[in-house]
């Protein structure tokens, strides 16, 4: 199994600053995927970054990966207090990979 | 837009009782995976399926089986509820490859009294 390690396990900022949280993982991927999830509800795919790229943007978001140091950060510029939720990073290696996720990211954008 | 629909969003059942979670998504997707979410443990995989009447082992099977008669539906059966099984449950169905991206239900939160 792969699995994914983000932190901080919490981060709380104030609207209209970046937030930035990171995510290790082990093995070598084919792609490593962000998704959010708000309280109580599902995740939801945010962005999926693949092995031979350095960085992706997509709105506000910005992710970067180093397959050398196997980490990759999500950037959420001009936070709003809608992107108040959990993220989780995703890493897979295989076609058939059994991905877990872990305990996330939990941010908090304070009005 | 990808939909995957639970059948509850809550549930309550006493210890003992076999609990049936349904699963459905409308885009005709290959994979399908159930996972459970506990405070502080992220998402455990139960099972997945690849294919129809096909399934495999998750990291935490034990107390559960599934069934995948149609394409569309995965259904998640606890045989005999325990109380450590309250969690919430969260199906997801994924494209062709499983290194695409997994569209989520919205979960169901499963208390066993």
């Amino acid at each position: 199994s792969q699995q994914g390690e983000e932190d901080p396990q919490a981060l709380s900022i104030q609207e209209g600053e970046n937030a930035t949280m990171n995510c290790s993982y082990k093995t070598s991927i084919n792609n490593l995927q962000w998704y959010r999830q708000n309280s109580g509800r599902g995740l939801v795919h945010l962005i999926l970054i693949r092995s031979n790229e350095r960085e992706k943007h997509s709105g506000r978001l910005r992710v970067t990966l180093d397959t050398s140091k196997k980490s990759s950060s999500l950037l959420i510029t001009a936070s709003r207090a809608a992107d108040t939720a959990s993220y989780f990073c995703a890493p897979i290696k295989t076609s058939y990979d059994k991905v877990i996720f872990g305990p996330g990211t939990s941010l908090s954008v304070i009005p | 837009d990808v939909k995957v629909t639970q059948s509850s969003r809550y549930l309550v059942k006493r210890t003992g009782e076999k609990v049936f979670l349904e699963c459905v998504q409308d885009m005709d997707h290959e994979n399908m995976f159930w996972y459970r979410q506990d405070p502080g443990l992220g998402l455990r995989l139960i099972y997945f399926s690849y294919d129809v009447k096909m399934k495999e082992k998750g990291d935490i099977p034990e107390g559960y089986s599934v069934s995948r008669e149609k394409k569309e539906r995965f259904s998640l059966i606890l045989e005999s509820a325990s109380t450590n099984q309250t969690s919430m449950y969260l199906c997801a169905s994924s494209f062709g490859q499983a290194n695409y991206e997994r569209y989520f239900g919205p979960g169901t939160r499963l208390t066993v009294t």
